[in-house]
């Protein structure tokens, strides 16, 4: 696609319901990160893929996170057993390489009440 | 990663030039620095890079200090559509260091 597609746009979750979001990275490009953005803050790095190999996820905060991209294009971010504390934007970006310039979407505003 | 120093915030007059400041005094001779800005309500979008020259694009320039402790984004005629958060990022490119580290940014307001 033209650009880095990320859905839902907008998702509400009861604390300690599990949730998915959804990454479409720019078709070829093999590199896709997930970063997580509070309120007023910069994008903080969650984890890092090369096609369908995870090869960072130091930045996920608990093992309550998990993140797949089993065929190297869509990626999935799990969240389970929602925290309030989880509440931000997700956002996923991707590149040609890890070397190149990002391309991000528009993110996943996570709202956990 | 290099960390990089920003001011908070900046303001600048629609059509004149914006000047970004960013310090990153602890940079590694193969480390880029890199900009991106993000708009209210999107992701960040990138907008230059440069190792050790000054770089132009359609965007912006940017321009580094021979020392490559800082560097200035140039934005030649600032519209209101600029008004975003700017990050400067520094980054190694193609030896490792996977992810890019943003920092709290340089909130610009442009102002009619």
């Amino acid at each position: 696609g033209a650009g880095v597609s990320q859905s839902p746009r907008y998702k509400v979750a009861k604390r300690g319901q599990d949730v998915a979001l959804r990454c479409d990275p720019i078709s070829g490009h093999v590199s896709l990160f997930w970063y997580q953005q509070a309120l007023g803050q910069g994008p903080e790095f969650l984890t890092y893929f090369q096609n369908e190999a995870q090869l960072d996820k130091s930045g996920l905060p608990s093992d309550r996170f998990f993140a797949e991209r089993p065929e190297g294009s869509v990626s999935t971010l799990k969240i389970q057993r929602t925290q309030q504390e989880d509440s931000a934007v997700y956002l996923c970006a991707s590149s040609l390489a890890r070397d190149r310039q990002y391309t991000f979407g528009s993110g996943t505003r996570l709202t956990v009440v | 990663d290099a960390k990089t120093t920003q001011p908070t915030s900046m303001d600048c007059a629609e059509g004149r030039a914006a000047n970004l400041p960013c310090n990153h005094s602890t940079i590694s001779g193969n480390e880029y620095v890199y900009w991106y800005r993000q708009i209210h309500s999107q992701g960040p979008q990138y907008i230059i890079h440069g190792l050790k020259n000054n770089e132009t694009n359609e965007m912006a320039s940017l321009i580094i200090t021979e020392d490559r402790k800082s560097s200035t984004l140039i934005l030649p005629h600032a519209t209101l559509r600029d008004t975003a958060v700017y990050y400067c990022i520094v980054r190694v490119d193609g030896t490792g260091g996977f992810k890019t580290i943003f920092g709290a940014g340089t909130r610009l307001f442009v102002k009619a």
